[in-house]
């Protein structure tokens, strides 16, 4: 199977402050990698799919990137609504699959 | 609007078995993929299941194959999870969602699953 192995698990940061997340697949997955934010209580909200395309409506301090097998997801000046965990998925191959999560905490 | 409606869920014994139900609005239900996702309490996101538009087609991740089922109802506009044999390890939260690129992805509010003795 496919593993997305997602970095870090978590991670301490400020208002203002530029964040990177980063997810590594085991298999080749061309661009078909989604990124969801989640906050506690609530389903998942997808921000970016195929890789490096923002959602409709998602604001554009979001935006992804992909090197080979290694997709980035960065905000560039956090906002204290983005406080949340974050997952990549993908859907190029099955089983589809999540990374493991990155709670983005405050500091 | 796009609503996805859950229904179903609870408590459970071990071995036990259990049927959860997403009710579909606003689109045309038979044009979609459709998954299963869960999340176990104060765990990450884990993709369980999906099903092609007209049924034919269902996948699952390895944990569930051989006691889970996906199954559509296309004219009753309608996804379901039958899972048999249930283990301790699938308590979780489980939510339907259509997830088709380039729309806005939908999700149901979750159902909580919940298996213990």
């Amino acid at each position: 199977d496919n593993q997305m192995t997602q970095s870090p698990s978590s991670l301490s940061a400020s208002v203002g402050d530029r964040v990177t997340i980063t997810c590594r697949a085991s298999q080749g997955v061309g661009d078909d990698v989604g990124w969801f934010q989640q906050k506690p209580g609530k389903a998942p909200k997808r921000l970016i799919y195929g890789s490096s395309n923002l959602q409709s409506g998602v604001p554009s301090r979001f935006s992804g990137s992909v090197s080979g097998t290694e997709f980035t997801l960065t905000i560039s000046s956090l906002q204290p609504e983005d406080f949340a965990t974050y997952y990549c998925l993908q859907h190029n191959t099955l089983p589809n699959s999540f990374g493991q999560g990155t709670k983005l905490e405050i500091k | 609007e796009v609503q996805l409606v859950q229904s179903g869920g609870g408590l459970v014994q071990p071995g036990g078995s259990l049927r959860l139900s997403c009710a579909a609005s606003g689109f045309t239900f038979s044009g979609y993929w459709m998954h299963w996702v869960r999340q176990a309490p104060g765990k990450g996101l884990e993709w369980v299941a999906n099903i092609t538009p007209d049924g034919s087609e269902k996948h699952y991740v390895d944990s569930v194959k051989g006691r889970f089922v996906v199954s559509r109802d296309n004219a009753k506009n309608s996804l379901y999870l039958q899972m048999n044999s249930l283990r301790v390890e699938d308590t979780a939260i489980y939510f339907c969602a259509r997830l088709k690129d380039p729309d806005k992805d939908y999700w149901g509010q979750g159902t909580l699953v919940t298996v213990s003795s």
